[in-house]
């Protein structure tokens, strides 16, 4: 059984260009979550979706940052002009649902994608 | 504003001792507290989840208390080993759809 993958595992890129991350949450889970985590701090909480739709996307930082999620399957998210504070890892979850009970919202974590911007 | 504060930041114990971990919040209304354990490069992995209503609820050696009149939360570790070396992550979810928030974490070193 497959958990939740996230590519690339790392990013290196330079300031001022776009990136997209990936995120293969868990079959048959229709919540997913995008969170960042900077060095040394805790999890931050960007977007999630529930199915194809992002009833939630207040942790956005600016507009820069973007995500979509298709066929109620892979997400992605998509930062532009990339700044050196964007810097961080990238953690994607999913979960059955988003509400119905701590079963239903219990939250599977990818191993995340390393951004770092030069 | 809603929060979650852990103490302490960081602890070092040795290899067989037993620690808490604690965890203050003020978020309202509240549906449930988990607590997960990230090792270093890795996802968060939930060790438990609590509703209101639950005091105690274990897995293993890791043991959590909630007490949500004082919106207080410990995880207890019995007889440490070196894997448990990790960053420990309290995470209170409102009723609020799926939104959690999540605590800065306690880095928890086990020596030999």
């Amino acid at each position: 059984g497959a958990g939740v993958s996230q590519s690339p595992s790392n990013k290196v890129t330079e300031k001022g260009k776009d990136v997209e991350l990936r995120c293969d949450p868990i079959s048959g889970h229709t919540a997913l979550y995008w969170y960042r985590q900077s060095l040394g701090q805790g999890l931050e909480f960007l977007i999630y979706f529930q199915g194809n739709s992002a009833p939630d996307k207040s942790g956005l930082p600016s507009d820069r940052f973007s995500a979509e999620r298709t066929g109620g399957s892979v997400s992605t998210l998509t930062i532009q002009r990339t700044q050196q504070e964007d810097s961080a890892v990238y953690l994607c979850a999913s979960s059955l649902g988003a509400s119905g009970g701590v079963n239903q919202e219990t939250q599977y974590f990818g191993p995340g994608t390393r951004l770092l911007v030069l | 504003k809603n929060q979650v504060e852990q103490s302490p930041q960081s602890l070092i114990i040795l290899e067989g001792k037993n620690c808490t971990l604690q965890c203050n919040y003020t978020v309202s209304p509240f549906s449930n507290l988990r607590w997960y354990k990230q090792d270093t490069g890795r996802g968060p992995v939930s060790l438990t989840i609590m509703t209101f209503s639950e005091n105690t609820k274990s897995n293993g050696r890791y043991t959590a208390t909630l007490d949500a009149d004082t919106k207080q939360s410990s995880l207890h570790i019995t007889a440490s080993q070196l894997s448990d070396s990790a960053s420990y992550i309290c995470v209170v979810r409102g009723n609020q759809g799926g939104k959690l928030i999540f605590g800065q974490g306690t880095e928890l070193s086990v020596k030999p």
